[in-house]
């Protein structure tokens, strides 16, 4: 069955230091993989997604950016982080066929200080 | 307005039947999708319609589909404290979901 990872849970960081946050897909192949933010608990805005190894779609502009080294491998990056940057961050894949439910990571809290 | 629109809150009492509603713009989504959140947890996958069914029962669940008017509900028969979390609706645009705000469901004893 296929499984959805995120790391770290939860993460503090003060103003103006990077992000790496990473996500790993197992039991799949070639998902199409999502970068998510949720603020306060509230809607869901999709920030990228990746039909595939290296390409990544950019759905807002900031001070984030998303890779993909690996087929299954999603990182959330940022080499300054703003006090804006704080929510809850949530990874996603799905199957690369059209049609394909969502499958969703257990996220990762991070406040910024 | 935004493209998928829910009520914020709904209050109901363990046992009673919880109705959460969604009315969304896009009218060519193949699928349409509801998902649970407990607090502090990622989205579970809860149930999903395909477009052309006006109804589609899953248990306890029983969600329903009315595409002339774009709505979407949720029916969650003989509602229990564990149903307590926030409810979202999605529908597809291409390979992407557009979610709504959710609707932060609260069971009482």
């Amino acid at each position: 069955s296929q499984t959805i990872h995120q790391w770290p849970a939860t993460l503090v960081q003060p103003v103006g230091s990077p992000l790496s946050l990473e996500c790993t897909v197992e039991g799949t192949s070639n998902p199409n993989l999502y970068w998510y933010r949720q603020a306060a608990g509230r809607g869901l805005q999709l920030l990228f997604y990746s039909v595939g190894i290296g390409q990544i779609s950019s759905e807002v502009p900031q001070n984030l950016s998303a890779s993909r080294p690996q087929d299954r491998q999603f990182i959330l990056s940022s080499k300054k982080l703003l006090l804006s940057d704080s929510g809850f961050y949530l990874c996603a894949w799905s199957s690369a066929a059209l049609n394909q439910p969502q499958h969703f990571g257990d996220g990762t809290r991070l406040s910024i200080l | 307005g935004e493209d998928v629109e829910q009520s914020l809150f709904l209050s109901v009492r363990e046992g009673d039947s919880s109705v959460i509603n969604c009315t969304y713009t896009d009218s060519s989504s193949t699928y349409l999708y509801w998902y649970k959140q407990e607090p502090g947890a990622g989205l579970q996958l809860l149930t999903y319609i395909f477009s052309n069914m006006d109804m589609k029962q899953d248990q306890r669940l029983t969600v329903l589909l009315n595409k002339k008017d774009k709505h979407l509900s949720l029916r969650i028969a003989d509602t229990q404290t564990g149903d307590s979390a926030i409810y979202f609706c999605a529908y597809e645009d291409f390979q992407k979901l557009v979610f709504g705000t959710g609707t932060r469901l609260l069971v009482s004893p």
